[in-house]
């Protein structure tokens, strides 16, 4: 069976500093992992994914994720939150259907 | 662009209704999703079809059906609404390939049955 899990529930991040988010999955095989943000009364926005390849993905917004296979962890991440970066943060696993985690929602203060 | 078209964004029904949200997808998508979203729990899969007039539960079918007679458009259909049915409605679509291509999502409808 497949799951995430997503460690942190909520985290408080000054503008201007990094910020990185946990995901953890479980998997039969080789994983597919997304990263999605929702801003508040908005739908789900893909920041990234990782299909195969280098274990480093670059997304939309200055995101990138890391891909430790030992780990089963896929971590999100930015060096600089600005304000706009507040929102609500999901992990995802699986092929045609997908297992999303709780969520983690971020607040930026200035 | 995808666009993904859920026809409400709020929905207010009483207890016994029956309750249709409608999806509607622009780009061909053969896949299309609808996941509840509530607090703490993340988004989960109640139906999802891979082609037209085909359907397969998710992990939380109960008290929902689904309908698709059209390819780019996919109904969640509440029988008989129940208070606990009051959530976050998410519909999505993603092309059928080998390569996994992400799911696109719409805006959400907000659904509350008093």
């Amino acid at each position: 069976a497949q799951s995430v899990t997503q460690p942190d529930i909520h985290i408080t991040v000054s503008e201007g500093a990094s910020l990185e988010l946990r995901c953890n999955y479980s998997y039969g095989a080789t994983p597919y992992l997304f990263w999605y943000v929702q801003s508040p009364g908005q739908g789900l926005q893909l920041l990234l994914k990782y299909f195969s390849g280098d274990t480093l993905v670059q997304g939309i917004k200055g995101f990138e994720a890391e891909f430790k296979r030992s780990q089963s962890s896929f971590n999100l991440r930015k060096p600089s939150v600005h304000w706009s970066d507040a929102a609500e943060y999901f992990c995802a696993v699986g092929a045609d259907k997908l297992s999303f985690g709780a969520g983690t929602t971020v607040t930026v203060r200035a | 662009d995808v666009k993904v078209t859920q026809s409400s964004r709020y929905l207010v029904k009483r207890t016994g209704e029956k309750v249709f949200l409608e999806c509607v997808q622009d780009m061909d998508h053969e896949n299309m999703f609808w996941y509840r979203q509530d607090p703490g729990l993340g988004l989960r899969l109640i139906y999802f079809s891979y082609d037209v007039k085909m359907k397969e539960k998710g992990d939380i079918p109960e008290g929902y059906s689904v309908s698709r007679e059209k390819k780019e458009r996919f109904s969640l259909i509440l029988e008989s609404a129940s208070t606990n049915q009051t959530s976050m409605y998410l519909c999505a679509s993603s092309i059928l390939t080998g390569d996994n291509q992400p799911q696109h999502f719409g805006d959400g409808t907000r659904l509350s049955i008093l």
